[in-house]
């Protein structure tokens, strides 16, 4: 409905599986991003793309790592998760850098055993 | 570095009364603020934003928010709640002068609305 989309919706893995995240945006969008949202904490800004350029690391782990192949698309590749990474992993898309309304996937709950 | 408060984690108003939601932020210059929803199993939705202008902005679903800079808020209101608004409020800012489209969320505010 929001023009991002994401898949999985659901995702379980154990620590030691990999797998990974996509993110498709339909709008045109430059710029993409990657949050995870875990309850009662704020949305935590992961990654952004611009332009399929990384313009932004917040201090993630390298369990994590994003792929931009170009701009509509976005991966979240995963490695040696830790049960504390189980959170919804949210992608959002913006028209370009400098532009404030982003709009977002339905994201993709993640479950780390 | 900016920040977004969002002093309750709940609020709770019967059907037909209307509703606020509390957004206090705190940035460097002027800023972009806005409010989102989130549905359960959905992810967020864009309600409405403030850049500059007229203080009281008007948003989705008969939703407005007002800017106060003395007291640097963001409040979220409407006039008369329905059950159906029942979700997560997510409060958000962005530096006007800030070189990417990067925004600092609050940790959401859940509306419960009672029939």
């Amino acid at each position: 409905e929001t023009g991002v989309t994401q898949t999985p919706r659901h995702l379980v893995m154990g620590m030691t599986n990999k797998k990974s995240l996509k993110c498709e945006q339909h709008l045109g969008h430059n710029a993409m991003y990657w949050y995870k949202q875990s309850a009662k904490k704020p949305l935590e800004l992961m990654f952004v793309y611009n332009f399929k350029e990384q313009t932004e690391n917040n201090s993630v782990p390298s369990r994590f790592s994003p792929e931009c192949p170009n701009s509509s698309h976005l991966f979240l590749h995963l490695h040696t998760l830790q049960p504390e990474d189980s959170a919804l992993y949210l992608c959002a898309s913006s028209p370009s850098s400098g532009t404030e309304t982003q709009y977002f996937g339905p994201g993709t709950r993640l479950l780390v055993l | 570095a900016q920040s977004v408060a969002q002093p309750e984690d709940q609020v709770n108003v019967a059907e037909g009364n209307p509703l606020t939601v509390k957004c206090t932020y705190s940035v460097s210059g002027n800023p972009y603020l806005f409010w989102y929803v989130q549905y359960p199993n959905r992810g967020l939705q864009f309600l409405l934003k403030y850049i500059t202008g007229d203080n009281l902005v008007k948003g989705s679903y008969g939703f407005e928010a007002e800017f106060n800079k003395s007291q640097t808020s963001f409040h979220l209101k409407k006039p008369s709640a329905l059950v159906s608004d029942s979700a997560l409020y997510f409060c958000a800012v962005r530096a006007l002068n800030s070189g990417y489209s990067t925004l600092t969320f609050g940790k959401g505010t859940m509306l419960l609305v009672s029939p």
